[in-house]
């Protein structure tokens, strides 16, 4: 299996910083990777795909980078409503993982 | 609009059976693969498996393999997460999402299903 570790697990950040959260595949997975958005009792959100894709309707201060085994993203400015768990995701084999989570907190 | 609605929460003793379901509606259900995705309370998101509603082909994590069971009935675009026999620590959310193919992460997902087991 394609281990997936992301770092932080923990980040502190206030409204209007740029944050970068690391995601590190265990093997290459080219650019098949997607970053999702969790808030609490809710569904996971689709952010990114194919590594730096922005999907439809997810605003452009979301970017995500890298190939091969390293992977990050970046929420340029801070806004209220980002504060939330972020997890990555390999989906260039089965079985499909993710990373830990990254849980972005209000400084 | 594109929808996945997934079955509502359960309550269920160690050694039932349990079957919970994602309707998908709004798209071609034939032209999409569905995984399931298991959160523990308070843990992250861990891939199950897929199914490819056309043919009903399966995949499975390691992890999951021979524990569960998944399915699907094209002809009411619905796919299902079943067990034989609970345990406590299956106690999570289900999430069902649908992936276009091979090379596209999950898009749309549904609710999620709160599955507890307890004696």
């Amino acid at each position: 299996d394609i281990q997936m570790t992301q770092s932080p697990s923990t980040l502190s950040a206030s409204v209007g910083d740029r944050v970068t959260i690391t995601c590190r595949a265990s093997q290459s997975i080219s650019s098949w990777l997607a970053w999702y958005q969790q808030k609490p009792g809710k569904a996971p959100k689709l952010l990114i795909y194919k590594a730096s894709s922005l999907e439809s309707g997810v605003p452009s201060r979301f970017s995500g980078s890298g190939s091969g085994t390293e992977f990050t993203l970046t929420i340029s400015r801070l806004q209220p409503d980002d504060f939330a768990t972020y997890y990555c995701q390999q989906y260039h084999s089965h079985p499909y993982t993710f990373g830990q989570g990254t849980k972005l907190e209000i400084k | 609009e594109v929808q996945l609605v997934q079955s509502g929460a359960e309550v269920k003793k160690p050694g039932e059976s349990l079957r919970i379901s994602c309707k998908g509606s709004g798209f071609n259900f034939t032209t999409y693969w569905i995984n399931w995705v298991r959160q523990m309370p308070g843990k992250g998101l861990e891939w199950m498996g897929r199914i490819d509603p056309t043919d009903s082909y399966t995949s499975y994590s390691p992890s999951f393999q021979g524990h569960v069971t998944i399915s699907a009935d094209k002809s009411i675009s619905t796919a299902y997460l079943q067990w034989s026999s609970l345990k406590a620590s299956d106690t999570a959310v289900y999430y069902c999402a649908r992936q276009a193919w091979g090379g596209s992460p999950n898009d749309y997902w549904g609710q999620g299903t709160l599955v507890t087991v307890s004696s």
